[in-house]
């Protein structure tokens, strides 16, 4: 079982509409979750990191469900530039332990 | 602030040749630097972990004496890709992190894509 485990997509949605994406991660000991935003043939970016009262940054927001093991982000209002690859991201304990990648899910957001 | 520069941004060689590529902290001083792999349609996956002035960690998998990583000051480490093969060929992305209050953000480089022939 990958440690995180994103649905590929793609997720074809119009302008204007509200997309969700979840993630499911393995290591329940796991105490940082973050979302990041890929391009094509670019670095990925921090989006908004996850906590467990949930969190909104405008358009997006973030959930965390530890007892189940799942993050969602939630996307309201898309816009033709949201197209992008979102990364599932998850971190073992605080500090400097390695980042987990998720294979991400791709959106596409047509006119 | 937190930028961190890669070069080259992309590279051609021959199968047999090294390749060194460069990950410098413009802004900030690096504790911590991570390298990175990614294949296409694939994750990121982290290679190795260099703290400065010391040895780096290697994952599982990840041949230290092909992929020769060196954090010689606060703001730079390199790894060269030593007697490279096409399989070899991909995004090289590397991240910087600081000690302080973001201990979990890494900064990440804007990749370096290898192709070898």
């Amino acid at each position: 079982r990958k440690e995180v485990e994103q649905d590929p997509g793609p997720f074809n949605v119009p302008e204007g509409a509200t997309v969700a994406f979840n993630c499911t991660y393995s290591n329940s000991a796991s105490q940082s979750f973050f979302w990041y935003r890929q391009d094509c043939r670019k670095e990925p970016k921090l989006l908004m990191s996850v906590y467990s009262s949930g969190n909104e940054d405008g358009r997006f927001t973030a959930q965390l469900n530890r007892a189940s093991q799942y993050i969602s982000l939630l996307i309201r209002d898309s816009k033709l530039s949201d197209s992008a690859t979102y990364l599932c991201v998850v971190n073992g304990n605080t500090g400097f332990q390695k980042l987990v990648f998720g294979t991400g899910t791709r959106l596409l957001v047509s006119p | 602030g937190a930028v961190v520069s890669q070069h080259p941004s992309w590279v051609i060689c021959k199968s047999g040749t090294s390749v060194k590529i460069e990950c410098r902290s413009l802004d900030f001083q690096a504790t911590t630097m991570f390298w990175y792999r990614q294949f296409p349609k694939q994750s990121l996956m982290l290679m190795a972990t260099s703290n400065e002035g010391s040895k780096a960690t290697y994952e599982q998998g990840v041949e230290k004496d092909k992929f020769l990583i060196n954090h010689a000051s606060l703001t730079l480490s390199t790894l060269t890709v030593t007697s490279a093969h096409p399989e070899d060929s991909s995004f090289y992305i590397c991240s910087a992190a600081t000690s302080g209050r973001d201990t979990d953000t890494q900064y990440f480089g804007p990749g370096t894509r290898l192709t070898v022939l």
